[in-house]
């Protein structure tokens, strides 16, 4: 089983619906992040969170929103899912500390039309 | 918004050959950089996470180097097998782990 697990991994949905994209983990890390994938561009960090009680936006945070439910979960969702928001997104966690690399879930592929 | 850039974007390359690809970063107020390894329909996987400048890395066929002070770090690849055919990632960190600028990737292919 996959340290990281994302559901789902495939979603196609209308715009204007409301989308959760879910991540869990089984790696003990602190830290969690949702990321986005466009063509053509890098990931970019959209909410990340050190701890249940400690969640920051990140670069792109405009039309979500993030709920860390416990150390180990980490969802993010799309109150009003618009087309500009089809992407692959990417949950990762690291552990806390200086030099630590980043693990990531296999992603979400998100289609809103 | 900081300018990672990586280059080239894409490239093919026959098995057996050696390759090398850039990443370039800002030369101020660096702390960390990583590489990462992206196969299709995989997660990306952590490679190298280099820290200090002058710092080479290596894994099996697979190393690196950084140099802080112009802002760049380069990946090596020798003797490309077909199962190196990834996209390849590099992240930037500034001032601390909270600030991650990735690159667009460079999309290697080995054919046999």
């Amino acid at each position: 089983d996959a340290d990281v697990t994302q559901t789902p991994r495939n979603r196609i949905t209308k715009t204007g619906k409301r989308i959760m994209l879910e991540c869990s983990q089984t790696k003990g890390h602190d830290r969690m992040y949702w990321y986005r994938q466009d063509p053509g561009l890098g990931l970019r960090l959209i909410y990340y969170s050190f701890d249940v009680k400690d969640i920051n936006k990140g670069e792109i945070s405009d039309g979500y929103s993030v709920s860390r439910q416990a150390q180990a979960k980490f969802s993010l969702s799309l109150e009003s899912a618009i087309p500009n928001q089809t992407a692959l997104y990417f949950c990762a966690t690291k552990q806390a500390g200086n030099t630590g690399e980043l693990f990531f879930g296999e992603g979400s592929r998100l289609t809103v039309l | 918004i900081l300018n990672v850039e990586q280059s080239p974007q894409s490239l093919h390359v026959q098995e057996g050959d050696s390759t090398n690809f850039t990443c370039s970063f800002p030369s101020s107020n660096f702390y960390a950089l990583h590489w990462y390894r992206w196969e299709t329909a995989k997660s990306p996987e952590a490679l190298f996470v280099m820290t200090l400048n002058g710092d080479e890395k290596k894994k099996g066929r697979i190393s690196a180097t950084l140099n802080t002070k112009e802002g760049y770090s380069y990946l090596y690849i020798k003797g490309s097998q077909p199962e190196d055919s990834a996209t390849y990632l590099c992240a930037f960190y500034s001032g601390g782990y909270q600030k991650v600028t990735f690159g667009t990737g460079t999309k290697l292919q080995v054919i046999p």
